[in-house]
């Protein structure tokens, strides 16, 4: 079993849905969780993340985190063609704090 | 500000070739990693460093080797280069107590062949 889980997608959707992208995960120690986003050919780069429980929200977008399901989850509002990339979860222990462990990406598709 | 330099952006090798792919960073970062991406497989740990002179394993590293002999430069080096090696490699850099924030370079695309 992976230690974290993502949907590979590919998913599209129109333009000005609300797109929702999760993961599951097996490691109860993990409580840093990130959303990093990547588009094609480049490298990722960090859009949200979450310590421990609980919601946030920037923007359009809102990362959920339920320690107790052990799921994570991205919602993004209004999409834009614009968030057409690769989106992958990542997490981390407190302990051993250098190593993180990423998702298998999501590849989501805005269409206009 | 330049951030994470990777070259080369592409390189063909064939099998048991050997190569170096060079990473930079500029924003005194302790942290460095290396990772390699293969199509639906996510980001696998190949290495990483917290400073100069200390690098340690991470989870793919067979058939890798590096060194860190300044804050700035942390070289991957790729001896008996296998068909199973190609990927694309991204290197990244961090500060400590805010690793959650990495920093990626653009990635280098090797096949070997």
């Amino acid at each position: 079993q992976k230690e974290v889980e993502q949907d590979p997608g590919p998913l599209s959707v129109p333009e000005g849905a609300i797109v929702s992208l999760n993961c599951t995960y097996s490691n109860s120690a993990f409580q840093y969780f990130m959303w990093y986003r990547q588009y094609s050919r480049k490298g990722p780069e960090l859009l949200m993340y979450t310590y421990s429980s609980g919601n946030k929200e920037d923007g359009r977008f809102t990362a959920q985190v339920d320690k107790s399901s052990k799921y994570i989850s991205l919602f993004i509002r209004d999409s834009q063609p614009s968030d057409s990339a690769t989106y992958l979860c990542a997490m981390r222990l407190i302990q051993g704090a250098q190593k993180l462990v990423f998702g298998q990406g999501t590849r989501l598709t805005i269409n206009p | 500000n330049a951030g994470v330099t990777q070259t080369p952006k592409f390189r063909i090798l064939k099998i048991g070739q050997s190569m170096t792919l060079q990473c930079a960073q500029d924003m005194n970062h302790n942290y460095m990693y290396w990772y390699r991406q293969d199509p639906g497989m996510g980001l696998k740990l190949i290495y990483y460093s917290v400073g100069a002179g200390i690098t340690d394993k991470g989870e793919v590293p067979n058939g890798y080797n590096v060194s860190r002999s300044t804050t700035e430069d942390f070289p991957l080096r790729l001896e008996l280069a296998a068909p199973s090696q190609t990927s694309v490699y991204f290197c990244a850099s961090s500060s400590p107590g805010t690793n959650e924030k990495l920093f990626f370079g653009s990635g280098t695309q090797l096949s070997v062949l």
